[in-house]
Protein backbone atom coordinates (compact mmCIF):
# COMPACT_ATOMS: atom_id res chain seq x y z
CA UNK A 1 0.00 0.00 0.00
CA UNK A 2 1.42 3.65 -0.99
CA UNK A 3 -0.45 5.10 1.71
CA UNK A 4 0.26 9.19 1.72
CA UNK A 5 2.00 10.07 -1.03
CA UNK A 6 4.07 13.41 -1.07
CA UNK A 7 5.20 15.73 -4.04
CA UNK A 8 7.63 16.82 -4.63
CA UNK A 9 9.96 15.21 -2.14
CA UNK A 10 12.97 18.34 -2.27
CA UNK A 11 12.31 21.71 -3.91
CA UNK A 12 14.05 25.06 -3.99
CA UNK A 13 11.79 28.08 -4.75
CA UNK A 14 13.37 31.93 -5.07
CA UNK A 15 11.26 34.45 -2.98
CA UNK A 16 7.85 35.40 -4.71
CA UNK A 17 7.71 31.88 -6.25
CA UNK A 18 4.69 30.06 -6.13
CA UNK A 19 4.32 26.18 -6.02
CA UNK A 20 1.73 23.42 -5.35
CA UNK A 21 2.48 20.71 -2.78
CA UNK A 22 0.61 17.58 -3.65
CA UNK A 23 -0.59 14.80 -1.23
CA UNK A 24 -2.98 11.84 -2.37
CA UNK A 25 -3.84 9.18 0.31
CA UNK A 26 -5.32 5.64 -0.87
CA UNK A 27 -6.73 4.71 2.58
CA UNK A 28 -10.17 6.15 1.79
CA UNK A 29 -9.64 8.42 4.38
CA UNK A 30 -11.77 11.23 5.33
CA UNK A 31 -9.79 13.58 6.85
CA UNK A 32 -6.48 15.30 5.83
CA UNK A 33 -3.92 17.47 7.27
CA UNK A 34 -0.75 19.78 6.38
CA UNK A 35 1.52 20.24 9.07
CA UNK A 36 5.30 22.20 8.66
CA UNK A 37 8.07 21.41 10.95
CA UNK A 38 10.73 23.74 11.62
CA UNK A 39 13.57 22.56 14.46
CA UNK A 40 12.57 22.90 18.09
CA UNK A 41 9.20 23.80 16.63
CA UNK A 42 7.39 20.47 16.91
CA UNK A 43 4.74 20.13 14.17
CA UNK A 44 2.29 23.20 13.26
CA UNK A 45 -1.21 22.92 11.72
CA UNK A 46 -1.19 24.68 8.61
CA UNK A 47 -4.70 23.85 7.16
CA UNK A 48 -7.16 20.78 7.65
CA UNK A 49 -9.89 19.56 5.64
CA UNK A 50 -12.35 17.16 8.15
CA UNK A 51 -13.93 16.00 4.94
CA UNK A 52 -14.60 16.19 0.94
CA UNK A 53 -15.63 20.10 0.63
CA UNK A 54 -14.33 21.35 3.66
CA UNK A 55 -10.99 23.00 4.67
CA UNK A 56 -10.21 25.14 7.86
CA UNK A 57 -7.34 27.44 9.18
CA UNK A 58 -4.53 25.68 11.53
CA UNK A 59 -2.31 27.40 13.66
CA UNK A 60 -0.07 28.64 11.09
CA UNK A 61 -2.06 29.46 8.06
CA UNK A 62 -0.80 33.02 6.55
CA UNK A 63 0.55 32.88 3.22
CA UNK A 64 -0.92 29.55 2.37
CA UNK A 65 -3.77 27.80 1.03
CA UNK A 66 -5.18 24.41 -0.19
CA UNK A 67 -7.58 22.87 -2.03
CA UNK A 68 -9.33 19.15 -1.23
CA UNK A 69 -9.93 18.73 -4.74
CA UNK A 70 -11.51 15.09 -4.01
CA UNK A 71 -11.32 12.45 -1.33
CA UNK A 72 -8.18 11.22 -2.02
CA UNK A 73 -6.28 14.58 -2.72
CA UNK A 74 -5.79 17.77 -0.67
CA UNK A 75 -3.14 20.27 -2.41
CA UNK A 76 -1.41 22.65 -0.64
CA UNK A 77 -0.34 26.53 -2.19
CA UNK A 78 2.51 28.78 -1.36
CA UNK A 79 1.46 31.86 -3.97
CA UNK A 80 4.26 34.10 -3.08
CA UNK A 81 7.20 32.25 -1.12
CA UNK A 82 9.56 33.63 1.66
CA UNK A 83 12.67 32.79 3.60
CA UNK A 84 10.28 32.03 6.39
CA UNK A 85 8.23 29.23 4.48
CA UNK A 86 11.63 26.88 4.33
CA UNK A 87 10.62 24.01 6.53
CA UNK A 88 9.53 20.30 5.79
CA UNK A 89 6.51 19.97 4.95
CA UNK A 90 3.98 17.14 6.04
CA UNK A 91 0.43 15.59 4.93
CA UNK A 92 -1.31 13.23 6.79
CA UNK A 93 -4.54 11.15 6.63
CA UNK A 94 -6.86 10.23 9.05
CA UNK A 95 -10.66 7.91 9.02
CA UNK A 96 -11.67 10.01 12.07
CA UNK A 97 -10.31 12.56 14.35
CA UNK A 98 -10.06 9.36 16.74
CA UNK A 99 -7.94 7.12 14.97
CA UNK A 100 -4.63 7.07 13.91
CA UNK A 101 -2.95 9.72 11.51
CA UNK A 102 -0.69 8.43 8.71
CA UNK A 103 1.92 10.97 7.29
CA UNK A 104 3.71 10.88 4.26
CA UNK A 105 7.34 11.33 3.74
CA UNK A 106 7.46 15.01 3.13
CA UNK A 107 8.55 17.57 0.82
CA UNK A 108 11.69 19.53 1.93
CA UNK A 109 10.93 23.21 0.74
CA UNK A 110 13.98 25.71 0.72
CA UNK A 111 13.17 29.53 -0.30
CA UNK A 112 15.97 31.30 -0.82
CA UNK B 1 -2.52 25.85 21.53
CA UNK B 2 0.17 23.55 21.70
CA UNK B 3 0.12 21.12 24.65
CA UNK B 4 3.62 21.19 26.42
CA UNK B 5 5.99 18.49 26.76
CA UNK B 6 8.24 17.27 29.33
CA UNK B 7 11.20 17.28 29.58
CA UNK B 8 12.78 18.52 25.44
CA UNK B 9 15.65 15.82 25.65
CA UNK B 10 16.45 12.28 27.52
CA UNK B 11 19.70 10.72 27.40
CA UNK B 12 19.44 7.25 28.14
CA UNK B 13 21.27 3.60 28.29
CA UNK B 14 19.80 0.77 27.01
CA UNK B 15 17.83 -0.93 29.16
CA UNK B 16 16.89 2.57 31.48
CA UNK B 17 13.22 3.98 31.82
CA UNK B 18 11.54 7.39 30.99
CA UNK B 19 8.64 9.17 31.39
CA UNK B 20 7.87 11.76 29.11
CA UNK B 21 5.01 14.29 29.70
CA UNK B 22 2.23 15.90 28.02
CA UNK B 23 -0.05 18.85 29.26
CA UNK B 24 -2.73 20.97 27.80
CA UNK B 25 -4.41 24.43 29.08
CA UNK B 26 -7.50 23.17 26.89
CA UNK B 27 -9.94 20.32 28.09
CA UNK B 28 -8.73 16.85 26.51
CA UNK B 29 -10.97 14.54 24.71
CA UNK B 30 -7.95 12.45 23.55
CA UNK B 31 -4.29 12.32 23.17
CA UNK B 32 -2.01 10.63 20.30
CA UNK B 33 1.60 9.52 20.46
CA UNK B 34 3.76 9.57 17.60
CA UNK B 35 7.52 8.45 17.26
CA UNK B 36 10.11 10.45 14.53
CA UNK B 37 13.22 9.31 13.77
CA UNK B 38 15.54 11.37 12.01
CA UNK B 39 14.92 11.96 8.39
CA UNK B 40 11.45 10.20 8.86
CA UNK B 41 7.99 11.31 8.94
CA UNK B 42 6.07 10.81 12.58
CA UNK B 43 5.20 7.09 12.74
CA UNK B 44 1.64 6.65 15.15
CA UNK B 45 2.05 4.45 18.79
CA UNK B 46 -1.21 4.60 20.28
CA UNK B 47 -4.22 6.82 20.92
CA UNK B 48 -5.28 7.28 24.46
CA UNK B 49 -9.44 8.33 24.50
CA UNK B 50 -11.30 10.19 27.60
CA UNK B 51 -11.29 7.49 30.49
CA UNK B 52 -7.61 7.48 31.92
CA UNK B 53 -7.19 4.09 30.17
CA UNK B 54 -4.04 3.28 29.89
CA UNK B 55 -2.82 1.53 26.63
CA UNK B 56 0.44 -0.46 25.61
CA UNK B 57 2.64 -1.11 22.85
CA UNK B 58 5.67 -3.01 23.02
CA UNK B 59 7.78 -1.76 26.26
CA UNK B 60 5.67 1.62 25.58
CA UNK B 61 2.70 2.70 27.82
CA UNK B 62 0.79 5.65 28.26
CA UNK B 63 -1.37 6.79 30.64
CA UNK B 64 -4.09 9.51 30.43
CA UNK B 65 -5.47 11.90 32.61
CA UNK B 66 -8.38 14.39 31.38
CA UNK B 67 -8.89 15.91 35.31
CA UNK B 68 -5.32 17.04 35.15
CA UNK B 69 -5.16 17.41 31.30
CA UNK B 70 -2.02 15.81 30.68
CA UNK B 71 -0.82 12.67 29.49
CA UNK B 72 2.37 10.63 30.11
CA UNK B 73 4.31 7.69 27.97
CA UNK B 74 6.09 5.44 29.32
CA UNK B 75 9.17 3.60 28.06
CA UNK B 76 10.28 0.36 29.73
CA UNK B 77 14.15 -0.95 29.52
CA UNK B 78 14.94 1.44 26.84
CA UNK B 79 16.37 0.04 23.31
CA UNK B 80 18.47 1.12 20.85
CA UNK B 81 15.33 1.48 18.24
CA UNK B 82 13.82 3.37 20.95
CA UNK B 83 15.76 6.68 19.85
CA UNK B 84 13.96 9.27 17.75
CA UNK B 85 11.55 12.76 18.70
CA UNK B 86 8.07 11.39 20.83
CA UNK B 87 5.82 14.09 19.98
CA UNK B 88 2.16 13.92 21.90
CA UNK B 89 -1.04 15.47 19.55
CA UNK B 90 -4.08 16.33 21.53
CA UNK B 91 -7.67 17.07 20.24
CA UNK B 92 -10.55 18.89 21.29
CA UNK B 93 -14.28 17.28 21.49
CA UNK B 94 -15.36 18.74 17.90
CA UNK B 95 -15.67 16.00 15.46
CA UNK B 96 -14.23 18.60 12.97
CA UNK B 97 -11.16 19.66 14.90
CA UNK B 98 -7.34 18.25 14.09
CA UNK B 99 -4.49 17.17 16.00
CA UNK B 100 -2.28 20.09 17.45
CA UNK B 101 0.75 18.66 18.44
CA UNK B 102 3.54 19.33 21.09
CA UNK B 103 7.30 20.66 20.26
CA UNK B 104 8.55 16.98 21.07
CA UNK B 105 11.16 15.45 23.15
CA UNK B 106 13.99 14.14 22.12
CA UNK B 107 15.36 11.05 23.47
CA UNK B 108 18.74 9.08 22.78
CA UNK B 109 19.65 5.76 24.19
CA UNK B 110 23.03 4.64 24.06
CA UNK B 111 24.62 1.33 24.20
Amino acid sequence: NAGVTQTPKFQVLKTGQSMTLQCAQDMNHNSMYWYRQDPGMGLRLIYYSASEGTTDKGEVPNGYNVSRLNKREFSLRLESAAPSQTSVYFCASSELRQLPSYFGSGTRLTVV
Amino acid sequence: QQPVQSPQAVILREGEDAVINCSSSKALYSVHWYRQKHGEAPVFLMILLKGGEQKGHEKISASFNEKKQQSSLYLTASQLSYSGTYFCGTGGNQAGTALIFGKGTTLSVSS
